[in-house]
């Protein structure tokens, strides 16, 4: 399967510890997006990567948040000092930038206790 | 600001068509997406539809725009069982000086036997 993948799938943290998310996109993506979902809501926006460089951090993204892709291929999201309402699924999805289509990944779901 | 706005549940019999439909602010989006997301799962990508058509057709998927009411419709004939999901509509969106995906709040399409 070469599609988008996560790992983990699952994160059951406690407060104030930090946890780390991984995406492997779709090899010759070049675009590499960060969102957040909570229950009932649409994917929010949290960061977009465009090969190697970050183009763009959504006013969610808060100091405690941090996002690397380097190389340009896999990406990490970081949360450091998580709180309850970081709580949330986090998906990746990569796109080949033609016609700003995205192809998802499960997504990362993340309890803060 | 942008805005993208769902209908946020619908319920239809099997065998018969869905409609699920969409109004945005912003006409600044070169393509218009529909997104299927089943429970614990990560967005699909259904179908697109370049801003200057004004219907899509592929498969049991019709997508319609019409661009002077801002408004995207996505009609799934035959519906089936399996069609139960949440859907997302979403276009890639001026917001604050940059371009970003922007994802309605999602219509819950429940499919009744």
């Amino acid at each position: 399967d070469t599609g988008v993948s996560q790992d983990p799938r699952h994160k059951i943290t406690k407060r104030g510890q930090n946890v780390t998310f991984r995406c492997d996109p779709i090899s010759e993506h070049n675009r590499l997006y960060w969102y957040r979902q909570t229950l009932g809501q649409g994917p929010e926006f949290l960061t977009y990567f465009q090969n190697e460089a970050q183009l763009e951090k959504s006013r969610l993204l808060s100091d405690r948040f941090s996002a690397e892709r380097p190389k340009g291929s896999f990406s990490t999201l970081e949360i450091q000092r998580t709180e309850q309402g970081d709580s949330a699924m986090y998906l990746c999805a990569s796109s080949p930038g033609v016609r700003n289509e995205q192809f998802f990944g499960p997504g990362t779901r993340l309890t803060v206790l | 600001g942008e805005d993208v706005e769902q209908s946020l549940f619908l319920s239809v019999r099997e065998g018969d068509s869905s409609v699920i439909n969409c109004t945005y602010t912003d006409s600044s989006s070169t393509y218009l997406y529909w997104y299927k997301q089943e429970p614990g799962a990560g967005l699909q990508l259904l179908t697109y539809i370049f801003s200057n058509m004004d219907m899509k057709q592929d498969q049991r998927l019709t997508v319609l725009l019409n661009k002077k009411d801002k408004h995207l419709s996505l009609r799934i004939a035959d519906t089936q069982t399996g069609d139960s999901a949440i859907y997302f509509c979403a276009g890639f969106l001026p917001t604050s000086g940059t371009y970003k995906y922007i994802f309605g709040t999602g219509t819950r399409l429940k499919v009744l036997a």
